[in-house]
């Protein structure tokens, strides 16, 4: 059994590039989730999606961010412009979307804003 | 808005110690509750969660839950922790129909030997 995954790990980059961040989910897992995680709070909701379709998008999710799963196997999300205030753990997690069902989180990507 | 609150950020404990986390959701409806321990080092992983039937779950590693609805509450539980349960505790909420996760702020563990 195959976890998530999420490559890079982690990420440096300066203001105002742009970065990418891939998710593998579980296979067979048809539910992607997006959260970010700052230092000393939980993992916040940014975006989900069922198959291919994006199903949800938080109000954090702001015009620079844009997540992508266009073939309902892996995720992209992409930070554009980065800013400082950027700077988290982006977390990926999936589910299967049957019963009782649990999401399973990966390593997430941790990125720094310079 | 619903949210999640985890009454303790920091705790402390010697091995053998009883512990109990405390955590608390706003949502007056149904609801299924997760939590979820961050190893140093290593991911989330899931403890034990509640969906329905008897509000006693237990999890791996001798953890349990208590849900108990007029009080809005899902209160991890251990005996008797090790040094091995040092972590980071995450108290989580699904509800409203909604797929996505609430967490709490987490509670960081340390169990000293």
């Amino acid at each position: 059994d195959t976890g998530v995954s999420q490559d890079p790990r982690h990420k440096i980059t300066k203001r105002g590039q742009n970065v990418t961040f891939r998710c593998d989910p579980i296979s067979e897992h048809n539910r992607l989730y997006w959260y970010r995680q700052t230092l000393g709070q939980g993992p916040e909701f940014l975006t989900y999606f069922q198959n291919e379709a994006q199903l949800e998008k938080s109000r954090l999710l702001s015009d620079r961010f844009s997540a992508e799963r266009p073939k309902g196997s892996f995720s992209t999300l992409e930070i554009q412009r980065t800013e400082q205030g950027d700077s988290a753990m982006y977390l990926c997690a999936s589910s299967s979307g049957l019963g009782q069902e649990t999401q399973y989180f990966g390593p997430g990507t941790r990125l720094l804003v310079l | 808005a619903q949210s999640v609150s985890q009454h303790n950020h920091h705790v402390i404990l010697s091995e053998a110690a009883s512990l109990e986390l405390g955590c608390n959701y706003s949502y007056g409806g149904t609801v299924n509750l997760f939590w979820y321990v961050q190893y140093p080092g290593q991911h989330l992983q899931l403890l034990l969660k509640y969906f329905s039937g008897d509000p006693l779950v237990k999890g791996i590693k001798g953890f349990e839950a208590e849900f108990i609805k007029s009080k809005f509450s899902f209160n991890l539980r251990k005996p008797s922790v090790q040094w091995s349960d040092t972590a980071e505790y995450f108290c989580a909420v699904k509800s409203g129909g909604y797929n996505k996760l609430i967490f709490g702020a987490g509670t960081r563990l340390a169990v000293h030997p």
